[in-house]
């Protein structure tokens, strides 16, 4: 079955980047993109971008672009999200999604706070 | 962007009752490939949301048949013909269709 394994919570300062994981599995990784999800309690659900998974080309949401950066390695079939100059606004819970077959990680909490 | 409004906020509601979610978009979600991408998702309480409806009124294979979707270009609906406990907690209405993908902010479903 397919599975998005995502990494654990992340407790970062000010001004530091982090860098969170999503393991696929149950599927071929490079048959689907995946995008990325910022949820808060304030602005609810707002997309951040997908990756190519085979060719690594990504589409950022203008509002994120310089804030994620995000990659694949096709060899662990993994897909990284790197969040950077944190800020306390960039707290939430953060999720890797297969939108074409509508599955989606168990989401990463990170807290920004000093 | 395109701007995604749902109503209600919330919905009180019955185990047996049916239940009726309303999505509006700002723009028409009919693509150019002749597809309208317009997604309903659950998010239970404390778990990360699932899938269950894509492109309107598909049900994914795991997805009761209770449930229902229907619309087109900016207005859509999604239906639950008699609720059950399992049923309760926060729908969203999403679309894929023009960049960045919106979401709605969500209803939620609770037990009267």
């Amino acid at each position: 079955q397919v599975q998005l394994q995502q990494s654990g919570a992340e407790l970062a300062k000010p001004g530091s980047s982090v860098k969170i994981s999503c393991k696929a599995s149950g599927y071929t990784f490079t048959s689907y993109y995946i995008s990325w999800i910022k949820q808060t309690t304030g602005q609810g659900l707002e997309y951040i971008g997908y990756i190519n998974t085979g060719s690594g080309g990504t589409n950022y949401n203008e509002k994120f672009k310089g804030k994620a950066t995000l990659t694949v390695d096709k060899s662990s079939s993994t897909a990284f999200m790197q969040l950077s100059s944190l800020t306390p606004d960039d707290s939430a819970v953060y999720y890797c999604v297969i939108a074409a077959m509508g599955y989606w990680g168990q989401g990463v909490m990170v807290t920004v706070s000093s | 962007d395109v701007v995604m409004t749902q109503t209600p906020v919330s919905l009180s509601l019955a185990i047996g009752q049916p239940a009726s979610i309303s999505c509006k978009s700002s723009q028409s979600l009919l693509g150019t490939s002749g597809k309208t991408f317009l997604n309903w998702i659950l998010q239970r309480p404390g778990q990360s949301p699932k899938r269950l409806i894509y492109q309107v009124s598909k049900l994914y294979s795991e997805v009761p048949d209770r449930f229902s979707g229907s619309g087109s270009e900016t207005e859509f609906t999604l239906k639950i013909s008699r609720v059950e406990a399992e049923d309760l907690g926060v729908y969203y209405c999403w679309q894929g269709t023009h960049f960045p993908y919106t979401f709605g902010a969500g209803t939620k479903l609770e037990l009267k």
